[in-house]
C-alpha cells in the first residue's frame, strides 16, 4: 500500500522560515503535490514536483528526491494567516488501477505565533 | 464564481436514512474527482470520472456508496442506509489534462453528520 508520513504539529514564529517534511513509499509515482488547507475549507493547491530538485513560488518553496522518497516545503517570511494545515500528496498509480490517484497524507497542522 | 461547487454544504441526518451530494466541477474539466476527509485526516479517494465514465472506485467504497455523472458534467453522491462512520466531509474536486500540472481544484465540501 502507500505511505505517507508528515510531522502532526509544527509552531513557528510570524516572519521566520519552517520547514515541513514529509516521506513517502508508495510504487507507479507520478510526482507529488503540497496542499494548504485552512480549518474547515478546501485544499487549494500551492506545489508540484515530479523531478528531483527545488521549486520556489513566490515565499514557498517545494524539494523533491525521489531516490529517497522525501519532499519538503519551506515557508518564508511566515505571516499569520498562513496558519493551516499542509497537506503532502502523491500522485501515482496504484497497483491494479487503469490511472492515477492523489494520495494524501494527513496533513501537518501549522501555528504561526506572533 | 466559476470554481467547483458542492451542494448542500452541511447535511445532518438520521443513520438509516439515504442522502444525496451534488458536485458542479470547472465548466471545462472532464475529470471529477470524490473524496472523504475525517477529522485529523487527509482527504482519502473514494471514486474518479473521466466525463461520465466511472474509471476508478476505491476500496474504502462500499456498497452503499454510488457515484453517478450522467452528462460529463455535474456528479452526484449517494449513501444509502447511512451509518454513524459515514460522518465526514465529503470533497469534490476536478482536473483537466489540459491543465499543468494536473492540478485538482477542490469544492468546499459537504459536511455529513450522521445522528
Amino acid at each position: 500500500g502507500q505511505n505517507i508520513d508528515q510531522p502532526t504539529e509544527m509552531t513557528a514564529t510570524e516572519g521566520a522560515i519552517v520547514q515541513i517534511n514529509c516521506t513517502y513509499q508508495t510504487s507507479g509515482f507520478n510526482g507529488l503535490f503540497w496542499y494548504q488547507q485552512h480549518a474547515g475549507e478546501a485544499p487549494t493547491f500551492l506545489s508540484y514536483n515530479v523531478l528531483d530538485g527545488l521549486e520556489e513560488k513566490g515565499r514557498f518553496s517545494s524539494f523533491l528526491s525521489r531516490s529517497k522518497g522525501y519532499s519538503y516545503l519551506l515557508l518564508k517570511e511566515l505571516q499569520m494567516k498562513d496558519s493551516a494545515s499542509y497537506l503532502c500528496a502523491v500522485r501515482h498509480l496504484p497497483p491494479g488501477a487503469g490511472s492515477y490517484q492523489l494520495t494524501f497524507g494527513k496533513g501537518t497542522k501549522l501555528s504561526v505565533i506572533p | 464564481d466559476t470554481g467547483v461547487s458542492q451542494d448542500p454544504r452541511h447535511k445532518i441526518t438520521k443513520r438509516g436514512q439515504n442522502v444525496t451530494f451534488r458536485c458542479d466541477p470547472i465548466s471545462e474539466h472532464n475529470r471529477l474527482y470524490w473524496y472523504r476527509q475525517t477529522l485529523g485526516q487527509g482527504p482519502e479517494f473514494l471514486t474518479y470520472f473521466q466525463n461520465e465514465a466511472q474509471l476508478e472506485k476505491s476500496r474504502l467504497l462500499s456498497d452503499r456508496f454510488s457515484a453517478e455523472r450522467p452528462k460529463g458534467s455535474f456528479s452526484t453522491l449517494e449513501i444509502q442506509r447511512t451509518e454513524q462512520g459515514d460522518s465526514a466531509m465529503y470533497l469534490c474536486a476536478s482536473s483537466t489534462p489540459a491543465g499543468s500540472p494536473y492540478e485538482q481544484y477542490f469544492g468546499p465540501g459537504t459536511r455529513l453528520t450522521v445522528t
